[in-house]
């Protein structure tokens, strides 16, 4: 069964220092997106992808997060000058359909000390 | 924008218990409803899902839910728990208008007791 993986599973930085969170969504696949879960609270939607651009953001989203589809692959995400808040559950989602239902990879946990 | 509230956030159940998680959303439109399950050091997937039709779903696992318009709630049911089911529980709710983007709960964390 096709699955959304990510890398890395746990990622431990120091504040200030650049992260590249990485995804290969299911290969047929249109729809991207990023969420992330702190610790305790909800899942929270960061960043949509089709189409080779964002096609929405949250107020999460701001100039320190960006996202790329590099090679039709790979979708990353990246945090320029990570702090201290950053520290979450980071997960890659994609689906098909704009409707439809999402798929999930396993996540990364990243970790600013 | 619409939200979800999921009022219990831990449940703790013997094996054999009914089980019943709230679900809440607020948004006028139509909506495409969804419960998924994460179970320990795994990714979320999907349990069950509405898009429209008969409101009471039924979902992998015994699970269903149920979809109340009136009262805009998804609750999700399963008359008898496993230890396997101890998980999280995410409910979500993704708007047919506007923005598609799916929003999700907190989350219930249920821990069964065998």
């Amino acid at each position: 069964e096709p699955e959304v993986t990510q890398t890395p599973s746990h990622q431990v930085t120091q504040m200030g220092q650049e992260v590249i969170l990485r995804c290969v969504p299911i290969s047929n696949h249109l729809y991207f997106y990023w969420y992330r879960q702190i610790l305790g609270q909800k899942v929270e939607f960061l960043v949509s992808f089709y189409n080779n651009e964002i096609s929405e953001k949250s107020e999460i989203f701001d100039d320190q997060f960006s996202v790329e589809r590099p090679d039709g692959s790979n979708f990353t995400l990246k945090i320029r000058s990570t702090k201290l808040e950053d520290s979450a559950m980071y997960f890659c989602a994609s689906r098909l359909a704009q409707t439809g239902e999402l798929f999930f990879g396993e996540g990364s946990r990243l970790t600013v000390l | 924008a619409q939200s979800v509230s999921q009022h219990n956030h831990h449940v703790i159940l013997s094996e054999a218990a009914s089980l019943e998680l709230g679900c809440n959303y607020s948004y006028g439109g139509t909506v495409n409803l969804f419960w998924y399950v994460q179970y320990p050091g795994q990714h979320l997937q999907l349990l069950l899902k509405y898009f429209s039709g008969d409101p009471l779903v039924k979902g992998i696992k015994g699970f269903e839910a149920e979809f109340i318009k009136s009262k805009f709630s998804f609750n999700l049911r399963k008359p008898s728990v496993q230890w396997s089911d101890t998980a999280e529980y995410f409910c979500a709710v993704n708007a047919m208008r506007g923005s598609y983007i799916p929003t999700f709960g907190r989350g219930t964390s249920l821990i069964v007791h065998p």
